[in-house]
């Protein structure tokens, strides 16, 4: 149980174009999924926390208008990265707390994007 | 803003002894403590929680919990090298209790 599945697992594109990346809790119902960005032998880090039918909430540096995230239903979140840039270029990785869970996070396997 | 500490190492132990990795934290209100075991290029997965100080036991690994000083700590018995992973140490501290990560200790398992 409390499986999570992310698409693309991983992403080539151009500058400039933008990128969508589903998060989605397979056998369980989510009121919270986070999106985490992972850059190579670094921690991960917390870019911003999506809950259902509300707008997310955006950690400090992280720019709402570049990284827009939708979090239509209680399975699904998406994050899309607006005019990637080669700098974007990172793991992101999505996680999800099951409803009634308590604070446990479940991971996705995570999305390479590389931005040429 | 709330740190994780973490050695990032590498910390090299044989193959059958016991691993022993190290997490001090800096918000003296957190209450909820995660051990995750990353492989490289892959996501992290959740190996204990812990939230009473003590130890807890699952299997070959332990997490133990100290508020008063800080620290939370992973043993793992019997090392095997399948072992060999980042482990990171996590807590709630990031906007509606995103998980504010260690850097991550590198444990490599000798043969």
């Amino acid at each position: 149980g409390a499986v999570v599945s992310q698409h693309p697992s991983w992403v080539i594109c151009k500058s400039g174009t933008s990128v969508k990346i589903e998060c989605r809790s397979l056998d369980f119902q989510a009121t919270t999924m986070f999106w985490y960005r992972q850059f190579p032998k670094q921690s991960l880090m917390l870019m911003a926390t999506s809950n259902e039918g509300s707008k997310a909430t955006y950690e400090q540096g992280v720019e709402k208008d570049k990284f827009l995230i939708n979090h239509a239903s209680l399975t699904l979140s998406t994050l899309t990265v607006t005019s990637a840039h080669p700098e974007d270029s990172s793991f992101y990785i999505c996680s999800a707390r099951m409803v009634g869970g308590g604070d446990t996070q479940y991971f996705g396997p995570g999305t390479r994007l590389t931005v040429l | 803003q709330k740190e994780v500490e973490q050695n990032s190492g590498p910390l090299s132990v044989p193959e059958g002894a016991i691993a022993s990795l190290n997490c001090t934290y800096s918000d003296r209100v957190s209450q909820s403590f995660f051990w995750y075991r990353q492989y490289s290029g892959k996501s992290p997965e959740l190996i204990m929680s812990i939230y009473s100080n003590g130890d807890k036991e699952d299997g070959r690994f332990t997490a133990q919990l100290n508020k008063a000083s800080q620290y939370v700590s992973l043993l793992i018995r019997d090392s095997q090298p399948s072992d060999s992973a980042t482990y990171l140490c996590a807590s709630p501290g990031g906007g509606a209790d995103g998980l504010t990560f260690g850097k991550g200790t590198h444990l490599i398992i000798q043969p």
